[in-house]
């Protein structure tokens, strides 16, 4: 089976610098990926690391260790609309079974 | 390409009645996945589809579920005989590889 643990809230004001956690227990491992979900629309993605290290995408940065199985989203310069609910997920097996934590609701406060 | 399309979004239904619901996908993904999501909770793995096969099924689908994906196109998702624990968001995702592109989900809401 596989599990993700991830806090189940984080707050911080507009423009700081916020990190949301998530460790894992899984089966094989492929990677970790992250998705935010504004409330009441679609999970989009964000990030995906198949390697240790970190990934930079503008205000955003994901990590792994997979060593450590923990990984962590980096946000930077937070804005109002980041207010959202973040997931990380693992896929499964080589048919690329995603699992999903059960998600970090980010608020930011003006 | 306007991304992944489902329908219909709300859907209200009286226990014990069979409701069916629709995913177009990315039209170059080949793979196709359903979730359920409930308030407050990650999306849950249902089902997916490889092309039109499908490869895996979750353990904690019964046997009330039902997908099909013919000619690896659009998909549907047939819930019979609905419980009110059915009620939830029912999401639909394609992908070419890691990464995926989810609809706008149905709600389902079983009186």
């Amino acid at each position: 089976g596989q599990s993700l643990e991830q806090p189940s809230e984080v707050t911080a004001v507009e423009g700081a610098i916020v990190q949301i956690n998530c460790t894992y227990q899984t089966s094989g491992f492929y990677g970790l990926s992250w998705y935010q979900q504004h409330d009441g629309g679609a999970p989009t993605f964000l990030s995906y690391n198949a390697l240790d290290g970190l990934e930079e995408t503008g205000r955003f940065s994901s990590f792994l260790s997979r060593s450590d199985s923990y990984g962590y989203l980096l946000l930077q310069e937070l804005q109002m609309k980041d207010s959202a609910s973040y997931f990380c997920a693992v896929p499964g097996g080589g048919s690329y079974i995603p699992t999903f934590g059960r998600g970090t609701s980010l608020i930011v406060h003006p | 390409d306007t991304g992944v399309s489902q329908d219909p979004r709300h859907k209200i239904t009286k226990r014990g009645q069979n409701v069916t619901f629709r995913c177009d996908p990315i039209s170059e993904h080949n793979r196709l996945y359903w979730y359920r999501q409930t308030l407050g909770q990650g999306p849950e793995f249902l089902t997916y589809f490889q092309n039109e096969a499908q490869l895996e099924k979750s353990r904690l689908l019964s046997d009330r579920f039902s997908a099909e994906r013919p000619k690896g196109s659009f998909s549907t998702l047939e819930i019979q005989r609905t419980e009110q624990g059915d009620s939830a968001m029912y999401l639909c995702a394609s992908s070419l590889d890691v990464e995926q592109y989810f609809g706008p989900g149905t709600r389902l809401t079983v009186t």
